[in-house]
């Protein structure tokens, strides 16, 4: 099992450029989350999905949009970049949505927009 | 307004002696504690939990304790080996809208020196 991969690692953007965040696992997870981590901050929930072609809004989700249209993916959309969206991008899966059960993490999308 | 504090934001010890992090929470909907152990250039990775229902729990060298009272927790880590060296994250969960969503804390840089 790969787990949960996330494309690209890095990534520069210029300010109202577009962009896709990939994320996918392998695990058949039903649920699966965003998250950014800004500098010296926790992580904050941006979107997540139950399920697939249910998604629902996180804690910071304005100039962000998801789709879920497969259990396995899970891609993040940047409409108009911002500097404020300069961030460290986790994408994470669980198994089970109760029960203090772990989320599964990827490995990152760094992304500065400039 | 953060639900979930680590007020310290780093700790040195010594390989072989114990390390306590710490972590208090201000919502008593909170039902589930995590911990979350990250390296540089990688995603979070699961640790322990322990249910609002339980005062400890215990997984080899890992140990967290819950005071519902004072709401705060702690994670023990007994004996500290350098490889312990990481970014540790509190995260706490609770039904929000019919779904579960973690609330993270800021993090704790610890240091185990050899």
């Amino acid at each position: 099992n790969a787990g949960v991969t996330q494309t690209p690692k890095f990534r520069i953007l210029k300010i109202g450029q577009s962009m896709t965040l990939q994320c996918t696992q392998d695990m058949n997870h039903n649920y699966m989350y965003w998250y950014r981590q800004d500098p010296g901050m926790g992580l904050k929930l941006i979107y997540y999905s139950v399920g697939a072609g249910i998604t629902d809004k996180g804690e910071v989700p304005n100039g962000y949009n998801v789709s879920r249209s497969t259990t396995e993916d899970f891609p993040l959309r940047l409409e108009l970049a911002a500097p404020s969206q300069t961030s460290v991008y986790f994408c994470a899966s669980s198994p089970l949505q109760r029960g203090g059960n772990e989320q599964f993490f990827g490995p990152g999308t760094r992304l500065t927009v400039l | 307004d953060q639900q979930v504090k680590q007020n310290s934001p780093s700790l040195s010890v010594q390989e072989g002696r114990i390390s306590i992090l710490n972590c208090d929470y201000t919502n008593s909907m909170f039902d589930y504690f995590l911990w979350y152990k990250k390296y540089p250039a990688e995603g979070p990775t699961f640790l322990i939990s322990i249910s609002s229902i339980k005062d400890k729990n215990e997984d080899g060298r890992f140990t967290v304790f819950l005071n519902k009272s004072a709401k705060h927790l702690s994670l023990h880590i007994v004996p500290s080996q350098p490889g312990d060296s990481a970014v540790y994250f509190c995260a706490a969960s609770g039904l929000e809208g019919g779904s579960e969503k973690l609330v993270f804390g800021k993090g704790m840089k610890l240091t185990v020196n050899p």
